[in-house]
C-alpha cells in the first residue's frame, strides 16, 4: 500500500463551482500535513499546511482527519487559474517526506 | 532572490556515461532533498541532507549518489545511468526540518537511452 494516495483525477469543473477531494495517509504517526500545487510539470509549490483544527486560505479550505487518516482541500469558487495539479504531502516526522502522486483539477470557463 | 538552481534543465545521455546534476540554493537552508517524478507515482525522495556533510537515503536511492560539502550546494550523481533513472528530478531545500516550505528547483528532465 503507498503511504499517501490521492484520486488522481482529473476534476473537471466549471469556473464557479466548489471541488473537493482528499488524501489518504497509512502512517498513524505522521506528524504535519500540507497541500502543494504543481502545474504543468514546474515545479511544486506550496499552497498551505494542515493544521488539526482545520485551516482557510481565502477560497481554500484544508482538513485533516486523523481518526480516518485523512487531509481533504476545498476550493471554493474556482478559477480557472487554479486548474493544476494538486500534491498532498505528509512527513512522519522522520525527514522523509511522503508525496501522493497528486488530484488534477481543471476548471472550464 | 531566493530560489533553487537546478542545472542542467534537460539532458540526454547514454547508458553508463557519468553525470551530474548540480543543485544550488541561496536561502542558506539546512535541509536539501532530491526527488525523481514519474507519472502515476508522484515525487519520491532520493536523497536528503540535513546539513554539511550529513546525506541519508531516501525511498529510491539505488543507482545516485550526493555530497554536501557546502551548505548551499547538493550535487546528485548518477555514476553509471540507465534507461530507470530517465525521469523529472527535482532538487529542493527548506529551513525547517518537516515544519518548512520546501523550495524546488524548476527541475531537470533527464533522458538516458
Amino acid at each position: 500500500r503507498k503511504e499517501v494516495e490521492q484520486d488522481p483525477g482529473p476534476f473537471n469543473v466549471p469556473e464557479g463551482a466548489t471541488v473537493a477531494f482528499n488524501c489518504t495517509y497509512s502512517n498513524s504517526a505522521s506528524q504535519s500535513f500540507f497541500w502543494y500545487r504543481q502545474d504543468c510539470r514546474k515545479e511544486p509549490k506550496l499552497l498551505m499546511s494542515v493544521y488539526s483544527s482545520g485551516n482557510e486560505d481565502g477560497r481554500f479550505t484544508a482538513q485533516l482527519n486523523r481518526a480516518s487518516q485523512y487531509i481533504s482541500l476545498l476550493i471554493r469558487d474556482s478559477k480557472l487559474s487554479d486548474s493544476a495539479t494538486y500534491l498532498c504531502v505528509v512527513a512522519p516526522g522522520d525527514y522523509k517526506l511522503s508525496f501522493g502522486a497528486g488530484t488534477t483539477v481543471t476548471v472550464r470557463a | 532572490e531566493a530560489q533553487v538552481t537546478q542545472n542542467p534543465r534537460y539532458l540526454i545521455t547514454v547508458t553508463g556515461k557519468k553525470l551530474t546534476v548540480t543543485c544550488s540554493q541561496n536561502m542558506n537552508h539546512e535541509y536539501m532533498s532530491w526527488y525523481r517524478q514519474d507519472p502515476g507515482l508522484g515525487l519520491r525522495q532520493i536523497y536528503y541532507s540535513m546539513n554539511v556533510e550529513v546525506t541519508d537515503k531516501g525511498d529510491v536511492p539505488e543507482g545516485y549518489k550526493v555530497s554536501r560539502k557546502e551548505k548551499r550546494n547538493f550535487p546528485l550523481i548518477l555514476e553509471s545511468p540507465s534507461p530507470n533513472q530517465t525521469s523529472l528530478y527535482f532538487c529542493a531545500s527548506s529551513s525547517l526540518i518537516n515544519g518548512g516550505e520546501l523550495f524546488f528547483g524548476e527541475g531537470s528532465r533527464l533522458t538516458v537511452l
